[in-house]
């Protein structure tokens, strides 16, 4: 059963423009959000997140969407590097189970100079 | 500089052999977690332990065991149960265990078990 989803396993944008990464969750009881790249042979580092009292949070070049009621959430780059080329994985959290994080399958990006 | 190693960042075993895999985090973070990462996959979690001295399974924990008697150290071992061991094996650490704790990873360990 898998509860957090990343339907494409692949995107490729020029630079400069914007990159949307989705994600998709099915349960509800998720109240927190998590976007984490990651560069080949390295462990994932944190980028941002989102509680599920907010529906926008924004860091510099990344902001993060979440949409309880399609139980959707979704990572903008804005504008697109080079160096964001990586696999993005959402992780979801739920308060119950502490820290345990579920994660997507990843989506690698590619941003074309 | 503070961080996470794990060591070594490749590893090669002869099927049928036990194999430990190292994390050690200089963070002073309570709550440490291994995961697996499969080609296409995301991550799944294999153990965690919220604080010294404390583990518990994770979702993949059959074939794998783990030792926290130390509160920066979380080495994870790959028995001789586990069917399908060649992975991307990340350690990870957070502040302490709870909702709204980041988790900061390792650089990972590649096992290959041949």
């Amino acid at each position: 059963d898998q509860q957090v989803k990343q339907n494409s396993p692949s995107l490729s944008v020029q630079e400069g423009r914007i990159s949307i990464l989705n994600c998709d969750y099915t349960n509800s009881m998720f109240d927190y959000f998590l976007w984490y790249k990651k560069y080949p042979a390295e462990g994932p580092t944190f980028l941002i997140s989102i509680s599920s009292i907010k529906d926008k949070n924004e860091d510099g070049r990344f902001t993060v969407f979440l949409n309880k009621s399609a139980k959707h959430l979704s990572l903008h780059i804005v504008p697109s590097q080079p160096g964001d080329s990586a696999v993005y994985f959402c992780a979801a959290s739920e308060e119950t189970s502490g820290s345990r994080l579920t994660f997507g399958e990843g989506t690698q990006l590619t941003v074309n100079p | 500089d503070g961080g996470i190693t794990q060591s070594p960042k490749y590893l090669f075993r002869k099927e049928g052999q036990n194999v430990t895999l190292s994390c050690e985090q200089n963070l002073n973070h309570d709550a440490m977690y291994w995961y697996r990462q499969d080609p296409g996959q995301g991550l799944r979690l294999i153990y965690y332990s919220q604080i010294v001295n404390d583990f518990q399974k994770g979702d993949i924990a059959e074939g794998y065991s783990v030792s926290r008697e130390k509160k920066e150290s979380f080495p994870l071992t790959v028995t001789s149960a586990q069917k399908n061991p060649t992975a991307f094996y990340l350690c990870a650490s957070s502040i302490m265990w709870g909702i709204y704790n980041e988790q900061f990873f390792g650089p990972g360990t590649r096992l290959t078990v041949l």
